[in-house]
């Protein structure tokens, strides 16, 4: 089965700085798919980038841009210039493959707290 | 263009009782899965559901059960409710099984089991 680790339970940013929120992945598949989820004390998850395994290039989506480190089983997603609107949970998820689709499995998350 | 969308928003429930939660997907949707997510912690898969069939499983219970309506739309029905029953209830919706950025989720639906 397919497991991810997210590390930091909690992080603290500066408004309109950067900040790099970890995640490491498990899999003995070959291609497979990495995302990136933000949830507001809402609920809802709001999709943020995804990455393929076989894509060459790291992923971008505006501010948010994924570090895809593939030797080394991480898939880190970068925030540039945070803003306020910023402050949540944050969820890296995997693809899993199953016997007539796929699945997410979902890391633990990350809170993430801009201050001003 | 109606994303997904759940309810109740919030229940509460007794322990020993049944419930059923809703979810209507993206328009143009035709698949539906549920994930179960307790607090402080990542969702789980519960099921999905294509073609009015469930087509995936995770890790629960028979007292998990659910229903697509030929319109896509689900149901996910709990029955003798547990404290640790307790959760938010997402449903994500996709167009066939993939599970791909094309997923949506909904807003969740807060179930609260005393």
């Amino acid at each position: 089965a397919q497991k991810i680790t997210q590390t930091q339970p909690g992080m603290f940013v500066q408004e309109k700085e950067a900040v790099t929120l970890d995640c490491t992945y498990d899999t003995s598949d070959q291609s497979y798919g990495l995302f990136w989820y933000k949830q507001p004390s809402s609920g809802e998850m709001i999709f943020l980038i995804y990455q393929g395994s076989y894509d060459e290039q790291n992923a971008t989506e505006g501010r948010y841009s994924l570090n895809f480190q593939k030797a080394r089983k991480s898939a880190n997603l970068v925030i540039s210039a945070s803003q306020l609107g910023d402050s949540a949970m944050y969820f890296c998820a995997m693809r899993e493959r199953m016997e007539y689709g796929n699945k997410l499995v979902f890391g633990a998350g990350t809170i993430l707290r801009v201050k001003s | 263009d109606a994303g997904v969308t759940q309810s109740p928003t919030h229940l509460i429930k007794t322990r020993g009782q049944q419930v059923t939660l809703r979810c209507s997907p993206k328009s143009g949707h035709d698949t539906v899965s549920w994930y179960q997510q307790a607090l402080g912690q990542g969702p789980q898969f519960i099921f999905q559901y294509y073609e009015e069939e469930e087509r995936q499983r995770g890790n629960f219970p028979d007292r998990f059960s659910g229903h697509q309506f030929p319109n896509y739309s689900s149901e996910l029905n709990v029955n003798a409710l547990l404290l640790g029953d307790s959760a938010l209830y997402l449903c994500a919706s996709s167009l066939g099984l993939g599970q791909g950025r094309d997923s949506y989720f909904g807003p969740g639906t807060r179930l609260t089991v005393t």
